[in-house]
């Protein structure tokens, strides 16, 4: 099942902090978080694994919350580089069941001077 | 250096003609993999290879075939193209399965089918 992600759009200004949601219906393993500017690649910015702890690194982090099925990224005192769309990719619920990744639909954030 | 590279960077053709994409990383990674982005960016896996072999075979028309010579090249050839085809199609690689290990895309093949 295709994980739904939340919202589909923000405007911030800089500076500004945002939260974008990715919500399964389904168990989960791993949660990865890609970021990808318009008319470049996505890029990878982190993966977190079912038991392991909250990642981030800059001004970046996530949450993994295994219970609710769902991962939380968090940006915070945004920046115009971070401008892009967000995709998160879901893969579950077994270590021995890697083999795909589920992609959400995006968020498209765009950071404001 | 390029870590994961892809040609073209734009193809644009008529329907009903048949175009390869290539795709070389130098990542030393086990596992590439076809991805394709419509205009709505939604990106669907197409294909996954680990070490040549195909892993990942998603339900898209026979007329697209893989191809891995090797586990650093992944190719892409489609037949018969038609006007859906139209997308962004990424090539990626990652060391490990998908679900476990982080991705590199490369830049990207922008396919125009008039």
């Amino acid at each position: 099942q295709q994980p739904v992600q939340s919202p589909q759009a923000v405007i911030l200004r800089e500076g500004e902090d945002a939260v974008i949601n990715c919500s399964s219906s389904k168990a989960l393993y791993s949660v990865h978080w890609y970021r990808q500017k318009h008319g470049e690649a996505p890029v990878f910015l982190m993966i977190l694994l079912k038991g392991g702890e909250q990642k981030g690194h800059e001004k970046i982090s996530a949450s993994f919350n295994e219970k609710k099925q769902q991962s939380s990224l968090y940006l915070t005192a945004s920046q115009l580089s971070y401008s892009g769309t967000y995709f998160c990719g879901t893969s579950g619920g077994y270590a021995g069941n890697n083999r795909k990744l589920i992609w959400g639909l995006g968020t498209s954030l765009a950071v404001n001077p | 250096d390029t870590a994961v590279s892809q040609t073209p960077k734009y193809l644009v053709t008529q329907m009903g003609n048949d175009k390869s994409i290539k795709c070389e990383q130098n990542l030393g990674h086990d596992t590439m993999y076809w991805y394709k982005q419509d205009s709505k960016k939604f990106l669907k896996i197409m294909f996954s290879y680990n070490n040549k072999e195909l892993i990942i075979n998603e339900t898209v028309p026979n007329r697209f075939s893989p191809k891995s010579p090797d586990k650093a090249h992944l190719n892409l050839h489609i037949n018969s193209l038609e006007l859906g085809d139209s997308a962004v199609y990424f090539c990626a690689s990652s060391q490990r399965l998908q679900g476990i290990s982080e991705q590199y895309f490369g830049p990207g093949t922008r396919l125009t089918v008039t």
